[in-house]
Order: structure tokens, then sequence, then C-alpha cells
């Protein structure tokens, strides 16, 4: 089926360490894949955004993977701050509509 | 600048009442969106708007939902009759151009139906 899923939903992490949520999907004619951020009582925040035909993206403290082959997509945060709990979204873009997956918690902890 | 408004923030109707959700995207925005957003789901596309056409309304549930944008600018999402499955936050969106991945959300409008 077409569908944008994730592994995990909560991650807890320490304040200072690094995050990964990871996310897998089904559909390979997808051409970009993006990451949004919730925070409780907001609407999606873009992240980032990764073009099907890279496998690598950075920007300020996250970095996007994209591994074709195994249809897994990947965020990573460096140096975990408060700020960062919410709720990570991925989506990806088929014929300009964005399907976003179900969505993963990250707590930070103190 | 200011970001994508909604109101009402919160909504809280009995079923087969109607309600109706107002967005105004941010200035300059042609494309605008309508998503559903159950608890702990992604946004659900309902409806997509370039300028004032409705170019992708293919999951928007006709029978009960309507939405418009007739200058282009501000946007209305209505329900009726409202059913208890449609409790859900409604989010609007914005973004400058079609392949634009960066859409900017509102806070949404939680909506209730008893």
């Amino acid at each position: 089926g077409e569908s944008v899923g994730l592994h995990l939903p909560t991650l807890s992490v320490q304040e200072g360490d690094n995050s990964i949520i990871n996310c897998a999907y089904s559909n390979s004619a997808s051409d970009y894949f993006i990451w949004y951020k919730q925070e409780s009582g907001k609407g999606p925040q873009f992240i980032i955004d990764i073009r099907s035909n890279m496998d690598k993206r950075q920007g300020q403290r996250v970095t996007v993977l994209l591994n074709k082959t195994v249809k897994h997509l990947s965020l990573q945060i460096a140096a975990t701050q408060p700020g960062d709990s919410a709720v990570y979204f991925c989506a990806e873009r088929r014929r300009y509509k964005l399907i976003f997956g179900s969505g993963t918690r990250l707590l930070v902890r103190p | 600048e200011a970001g994508v408004v909604q109101s009402p923030r919160y909504k809280i109707i009995e079923k087969k009442q109607p309600v109706a959700f107002w967005c105004n995207p941010i200035s300059g925005h042609n494309t605008l969106y309508w998503y559903l957003q159950n608890l702990g789901q992604g946004p659900e596309l309902l409806i997509r708007y370039e300028n004032e056409e409705a170019v992708d309304d293919s999951q928007l549930p006709k029978d009960r939902f309507s939405a418009e944008r007739l200058k282009g600018v501000d946007s209305t999402l209505k329900i009726q009759p409202a059913e208890l499955g449609d409790s859900a936050v409604y989010l609007c969106a914005s973004s400058s151009g079609l392949l634009n991945n960066e859409q900017f959300f509102g806070p949404g409008t939680r909506l209730t139906v008893l």
C-alpha cells in the first residue's frame, strides 16, 4: 500500500545527546521527502527536505538521510535541546501532494 | 510577518449541526491547503487551492464538506451536518508555490462533535 510510517512512537533522549528519528516509506514514486516538527497546540513546522535522488542533506543541527534501497528515511538532531521536544512527522511528496506519516514523539530529558 | 491565522481555535457542537472554519494565509501565498488531523496522526489533505481555484479536492467528503476561497486570499471550510467522526483538528496551511515543500501551518481549529 501507499503509506509512510514510523518505527517508534516515542523516543526519549538526554539533553545534549544526538537523536535519530526513523521513518519507512513504501512508495518509490515520491520526488521529495520532508520532515516536519509539531509542538503541542501548534501546526506542523517545516524542518528540512531531501530530493529523492540525494542520500544526505544537512541543515542547522539536523541531517536527513535517505536510503532508497530499503526505503528508509531518518532525521538526526545533534545536541538535542529541550526545545526539540515535539512530535516529528516524515512526509513524502507525490505529484505536489504531501503524504504524512503518523509521527514520533521526541522527549528530551534534562 | 504574521503567520497563518485560523479561527476559531476551538469549537464544540452537537452532531447534525453546521460548523465553519476560517483561514487567512500568509500574505502573498497563492497556494492554500486544508488538512484534517486526528489525534496521533499526521495531517491528511482535504483540499488544495491555487489562488481561487480548487485544484485538488479528491479527499474532500463532498456530501457534507464544502470550501471556498472566493477572492484567492482567505478561505472557509464548512461541514454540514457534522458527525461524531468529524471530531479532529482542522489545519490550514499556505505556501508560496506549488513546488514549495515548506508549507506554513496555522494553529488549527480543534472540533469536538458531541
